[in-house]
């Protein structure tokens, strides 16, 4: 069976500054994986994904996210973080054939 | 329209009543998904849909719900004799395919508050 993990309820950072969203995953094969945000009152966006290829992929915003097969994580970063980054956070993972499977979510907060 | 429609945006409904929650996918997404939003539980998956293959009912958390997609495009969420525990955002979605990498991201639409007193 395939899980996802967001270890962080909260992330809290100022802005400016660098900020992660950690992700970690299980799964028996190879896994898709994607970043989702949820702004208040609003619907999921879509922001990156990985399939395969660069480990390295870049999404929208600013946003990009590291494939780590060893450690089997996701982990979701912006070089420098904007107060209207202050959203919620999902990760997924899937495979070929499966609907995807969300993590509970992060809420990050960027102060400024 | 261009994104996932969903109506109604808010639901509110006596414990025991049945409910229909409906979504217009995007044209030509042949993959249907419906979510479950729970304050502080994530996204729960509940059932979804891929051109005339059997859908997946795996996630669906009681007999007293279900779902249908007709002819490839609309489908409807049907709860009976709804509980207060059923209280959350329905979340419907779409994508190009299941399978396939290039095409697999999903759209979410605006989802439906549903409210059971």
């Amino acid at each position: 069976a395939q899980s996802v993990a967001q270890p962080e309820d909260q992330v809290n950072v100022a802005e400016g500054n660098p900020l992660t969203v950690k992700c970690t995953y299980s799964v028996s094969g190879n896994p898709y994986l994607f970043w989702y945000v949820q702004y208040p009152n609003r619907g999921l966006q879509f922001l990156l994904k990985y399939i395969t290829g660069d480990n390295l992929v870049k999404g929208s915003y600013g946003f990009e996210a590291e494939f780590n097969k060893s450690q089997t994580s996701f982990h979701l970063k912006k070089p420098s973080a904007l107060v209207s980054d202050s959203a919620l956070y999902f990760c997924a993972v899937g495979q070929a054939g499966t609907a995807l499977i969300f993590g509970k979510g992060t809420t990050l907060s960027v102060s400024s | 329209g261009a994104g996932v429609s969903q109506s109604p945006s808010n639901k509110v409904t006596e414990k025991g009543k049945d409910v229909e929650l409906r979504c217009d996918p995007i044209s030509g997404h042949t993959a249907l998904y419906w979510y479950r939003q729970s304050l502080g539980q994530g996204l729960e998956f509940l059932i979804y849909f891929q051109g005339n293959s059997a859908p997946d009912k795996s996630g669906l958390p009681s007999d007293r719900f279900s779902a249908e997609r007709t002819g490839g495009s609309v489908s409807t969420l049907t709860i009976q004799r709804t509980q207060q525990e059923d209280s959350a955002v329905y979340l419907c979605a779409s994508s190009l395919g299941v399978t396939g990498g290039g095409s697999y991201e999903q759209y979410f639409g605006p989802g439906t508050r549903l409210t059971v007193t």
